[in-house]
C-alpha cells in the first residue's frame, strides 16, 4: 500500500537558517511525489513537484528512490516560510499525503 | 474569478442526520475529489471522480456518500452512518489527474 511518512510535526528554526522537511514513501513503482503549503489562512496549495525539477520560494526536493525520501529544503529560511507543509503521492488517479509539518520560523 | 468554493464554510450536524457538503469550480477540470481532515493525521481520501455519473472510493468512503451529475459540481453526504463525523473537509479538482491540486477553503463539520 501507498503511504507517506512525515514524521516532524513540528520544525523550528531562526531565520536565515537551513531547512530541511522530511518525506518518505512506500511505492514499489515510480512515484510522483509533491509538497503542498498552506499559509495561515490561505488555501492549500502546490509548492512543488519532483517532476518539474523546479525552485519554488527557494525551496527544492530531490527525490532519493534508495531511500524512498522526498525531502524539502532551503538554504535560508525566512519568516514567511512559516506555514504547514504536506508531501503527497501520486498513484492510480489517487493523491496520498503525509500527516503534514509545521514550520515556524522565528525572528 | 476562477476557482473552487466550497460551502457552508460551518456546518453543524445533529443526531441520526445526513448533510450534505457543497463543492463546486468553474476551472473545468475533470477530475474531483473529497479529503477528511483530522488534527495530526493529514489528509484522508473519502471519494474521488475522474468523470461525470462516476465516482470511487478512496480509504475512508464509509459513512459517506457523493454524485457527480454535473462537471462543476461534487457533493458529499455525510451520513448518519459515519459516526465520528467531526472534521474539516476539503474538496478539491485537477485538469489532468497527476496534475496539481486545486483546493477549496474548507467546511468544518460538527456535532451537536
Amino acid at each position: 500500500a501507498q503511504r507517506v511518512t512525515q514524521p516532524e510535526k513540528l520544525l523550528s528554526v531562526f531565520k536565515g537558517a537551513p531547512v530541511e522537511l522530511k518525506c518518505n514513501y512506500s511505492y514499489s513503482g515510480s512515484p510522483e511525489l509533491f509538497w503542498y503549503v498552506q499559509y495561515s489562512r490561505q488555501r492549500l496549495q502546490l509548492l512543488l513537484r519532483h517532476i518539474s525539477r523546479e525552485s519554488i520560494k527557494g525551496f527544492t526536493a530531490d527525490l532519493n528512490k534508495g531511500e524512498t525520501s522526498f525531502h524539502l529544503k532551503k538554504p535560508f529560511a525566512q519568516e514567511e516560510d512559516s506555514a504547514m507543509y504536506y508531501c503527497a503521492l501520486y498513484n492510480f488517479n489517487k493523491f496520498y499525503f503525509g500527516s503534514g509539518t509545521k514550520l515556524n520560523v522565528k525572528p | 474569478d476562477g476557482g473552487i468554493t466550497q460551502s457552508p464554510k460551518y456546518l453543524f450536524r445533529k443526531e441520526g442526520q445526513n448533510v450534505t457538503l457543497s463543492c463546486e469550480q468553474n476551472l473545468n477540470h475533470d477530475a474531483m475529489y473529497w479529503y477528511r481532515q483530522d488534527p495530526g493525521q493529514g489528509l484522508r481520501l473519502i471519494y474521488y471522480s475522474q468523470i461525470v455519473n462516476d465516482f470511487q472510493k478512496g480509504d475512508i468512503a464509509e459513512g459517506y456518500s457523493v454524485s457527480r451529475e454535473k462537471k462543476e459540481s461534487f457533493p458529499l453526504t455525510v451520513t448518519s452512518a459515519q459516526k465520528n463525523p467531526t472534521a474539516f473537509y476539503l474538496c478539491a479538482s485537477t485538469q489532468a489527474t497527476n496534475e496539481k491540486l486545486f483546493f477549496g477553503s474548507g467546511t468544518q463539520l460538527s456535532v451537536l
